[in-house]
This record gives structure tokens, C-alpha cells and sequence, in this order.
């Protein structure tokens, strides 16, 4: 399995309340990014990162905010949750250089319900 | 648009049987991986398959193969052999080479396998 780990693994949360998802790798991968995926559909991405003090956002618009303040570290923040932010959030890690053998690592997953 | 098509929401596979899971997407890079990646249920999602645009020849990891058109821009999934432990989601991605890591997913298709 891969060495990236994301907690908790589900939150119920009551609306107006402050969340922050963690996501954590130990490969020392300097690319990290977070994708949005509502039940049975499509990962998009919401926020990434390409190492420490670099954020971005990414195609999907959140409300979100992340920040990379430690290579391994890479936590999601939401600063007011709304219903409308129920769903699962995946984190996942790129080795800092992309070639032959590519691949994304990901995280287990938080599966957020806002109440 | 840069964007990725899984025609097929649900399947069903029979135990032992095979069964082939279809992608198209759309990109005017020339450089590129594809991926074919699994998400049991409540459990991470981990790497199938890739394969670089670069090479003609279709990538194969013991029970899966794929069958890569680029012209067509085509990236289908063989399972051959299936078993119970291939249910899953399964969902078909590119990764752009010079846009750093980021993966753009297709619907996701549901593989069940029936004993």
C-alpha cells in the first residue's frame, strides 16, 4: 500500500463549523493535490501543490482552502461547512519528477457529511 | 476541453468469465500517460494500469491488458479471468506530461463479478 494516509476517515460535522482534513505521505514527494468526488461519480480536482509554499487551485472551484507549509503535510480547510460540501475527498502525491512509471498515490479517503 | 469517457456506468462479469471496460478521451497534447485505476468499496484507490502515449505497445499486468488506439484516442481495460476480488470502481485517467502530475478522470464504470 501506499504511504500516504488521510484523517479522519469520516466526519459528521454540523453546518457553520470549521474542518480541517488532514492528508500526510511519507514518500517525499513534492507534488500533492486533492480531488472532490461525489457518490458514484467523477474525481476532480480541487487543489494542488507542486512543494512547500506553493498552492493552486485546481478545475474544480472550492471553497476550500489548503496550505503546504511541510513537504509531507497537506491539510484541507474548510472554514464555514455547508451541506453542499458533502462529499469524499481523496489526497494523493506525484513523485517530483514525472516519467515512465508515473503513477498517483492516494490517500484512503474522508468521506465528509455536513448536517 | 481535455476530458475522459466511460460509456459504461455498471457491468457484470460472471467468475472466470472476461470483460472489457471502454474509455475514450480527449486531448490535443502529444505526450501523455493513461491509467486505469481501481476503487474497492470504503477502500483506496490503487493503480491498474499505464500506459505511456509514447508506446505502441499495449500494456499488460497479469490478468489486465489494454487495448490502446491513439488515434482513436481509445483506452480500453481487459480483465481476464475475473474474481470476486476485482469488484470495484473502476476509473480511466490521463496525466498530462508537462501539466505536472495532475490526473483527469473519467465517470467511473462499477465491475461487478458474480460467482
Amino acid at each position: 500500500e501506499a504511504d500516504i494516509y488521510q484523517t479522519p476517515r469520516y466526519l459528521v460535522i454540523g453546518t457553520g463549523k470549521k474542518i480541517t482534513l488532514e492528508c500526510s505521505q511519507t514518500m517525499g514527494h513534492d507534488k500533492m493535490y486533492w480531488y472532490q468526488q461525489d457518490p458514484g461519480m467523477e474525481l476532480h480536482l480541487i487543489h494542488y501543490s507542486y512543494g512547500v509554499n506553493s498552492t493552486e487551485k485546481g478545475d474544480l472551484s472550492s471553497e476550500s482552502t489548503v496550505s503546504r507549509i511541510r513537504t509531507e503535510h497537506f491539510p484541507l480547510t474548510l472554514e464555514s461547512a455547508r451541506p453542499s460540501h458533502t462529499s469524499q475527498y481523496l489526497c494523493a502525491s506525484t513523485p517530483t519528477t514525472l516519467g515512465a512509471g508515473t503513477e498517483a498515490f492516494f490517500g484512503q479517503g474522508t468521506r465528509l457529511t455536513v448536517v | 476541453a481535455q476530458t475522459v469517457t466511460q460509456s459504461q456506468p455498471e457491468m457484470s462479469v460472471q467468475e472466470a468469465e472476461t470483460v472489457t471496460l471502454s474509455c475514450t478521451y480527449d486531448t490535443s497534447e502529444n505526450n501523455y500517460y493513461l491509467f486505469w485505476y481501481k476503487q474497492p468499496p470504503s477502500r483506496q484507490m490503487i493503480l491498474v494500469i499505464r500506459q505511456e502515449a509514447y508506446k505502441q505497445q499495449n500494456a499488460t499486468e497479469n490478468r489486465f491488458s489494454v487495448n490502446f488506439q491513439k488515434a482513436a484516442k481509445s483506452f480500453s481495460l481487459k480483465i481476464s479471468d475475473s474474481q470476486l476480488g476485482d469488484t470495484a470502481m473502476y476509473f480511466c485517467a490521463y496525466m498530462i506530461y508537462n501539466q505536472g502530475g495532475k490526473l483527469i478522470f473519467g465517470q467511473g464504470t462499477e465491475l461487478s463479478v458474480k460467482p
